[in-house]
C-alpha cells in the first residue's frame, strides 16, 4: 500500500496565481516525520521543509506555506504569487520511527507555471 | 554545503553489460540510498546503507547489487543491465539515525539501456 499519496499528477498555473499540492499519508506509528522535496528541471532534489508529528503548527516561509492536519493525515503545500521559477516536480516523503531513516516518496506533482 | 556527487549524468549501455554507478558524499553521513526514479512511480529505494560494508535491501533489490568499502562512497552495480533498468538514478545521504534527518541527493544520473 503506498504510504504517501501525491493525487496530483500534473498541474498548470498562470503566473502570480496561487496553488496547492496535496499529500496524504498513512502510517500507524505515533512518532514520524514529513517532507517537502522540490526536484527542477536540472534533477537534483531539494529539500525544503521537514515537520514532526507532534507539532501541528502551519509554517509559512515567503511565498511557501504548509498545511499539516493529524486528523485528514495530510501535509499540503501552498505557493502563494507562483512564479515561473517554481515549475517543478514536488515530492512529499514520510520517515517513521519505527522504520528509522527510510524515507517513502509520493509519486510526485508536476508544476508548470506559465507566464 | 552537503554535496552528493555522482559519477555521470548521462550514460548509455547495451543490454547485458555490467554496470557502475558511483557516487560520493563529502559531510561524513553515515546513510546513504539509491533510488530509481520513473514517471508516474516517483523514487524507489533499492538499497541503502547505514555503515561502511553494511547494506540493506530497499523495495525493489532485484537486478541491483550495492557496494560501500569508504563511508563516503555509495556504489550501485548492475550485474547484467537489461532495458528495464532504464531510468533515473538517484542518490542521497543522510546523517545519523532515526527518521528525523533530511536527506541530501546527487543529480542524479539518467541511465539508458539499449
Amino acid at each position: 500500500a503506498q504510504k504517501v499519496t501525491q493525487a496530483q499528477t500534473e498541474i498548470s498555473v498562470v503566473e502570480k496565481e496561487d496553488v496547492t499540492l496535496d499529500c496524504v499519508y498513512e502510517t500507524r506509528d505515533t512518532t514520524y516525520y514529513l517532507f517537502w522535496y522540490k526536484q527542477p528541471p536540472s534533477g537534483e532534489l531539494v529539500f525544503l521543509i521537514r515537520r514532526n508529528s507532534f507539532d501541528e503548527q502551519n509554517e509559512i516561509s515567503g511565498r511557501y506555506s504548509w498545511n499539516f492536519q493529524k486528523s485528514t493525515s495530510s501535509f499540503n503545500f501552498t505557493i502563494t504569487a507562483s512564479q515561473v521559477v517554481d515549475s517543478a516536480v514536488y515530492f512529499c516523503a514520510l520517515s517513521e520511527a519505527l522504520t528509522g531513516n527510510q524515507f517513502y516518496f509520493g509519486t510526485g506533482t508536476s508544476l508548470t507555471v506559465i507566464p | 554545503d552537503v554535496k552528493v556527487t555522482q559519477s555521470s549524468r548521462y550514460l548509455v549501455k547495451r543490454t547485458g553489460e555490467k554496470v557502475f554507478l558511483e557516487c560520493v558524499q563529502d559531510m561524513d553521513h553515515e546513510n546513504m540510498f539509491w533510488y530509481r526514479q520513473d514517471p508516474g512511480l516517483g523514487l524507489r529505494l533499492i538499497y541503502f546503507s547505514y555503515d561502511v560494508k553494511m547494506k540493506e535491501k530497499g523495495d525493489i533489490p532485484e537486478g541491483y547489487s550495492v557496494s560501500r568499502e569508504k563511508k563516503e562512497r555509495f556504489s550501485l552495480i548492475l550485474e547484467s543491465a537489461s532495458t528495464n533498468q532504464t531510468s533515473m538514478y538517484l542518490c542521497a545521504s543522510s546523517f545519523g539515525q532515526g527518521p528525523y534527518n533530511e536527506q541530501f541527493f546527487g543529480p542524479g544520473t539518467r541511465l539508458t539501456v539499449l
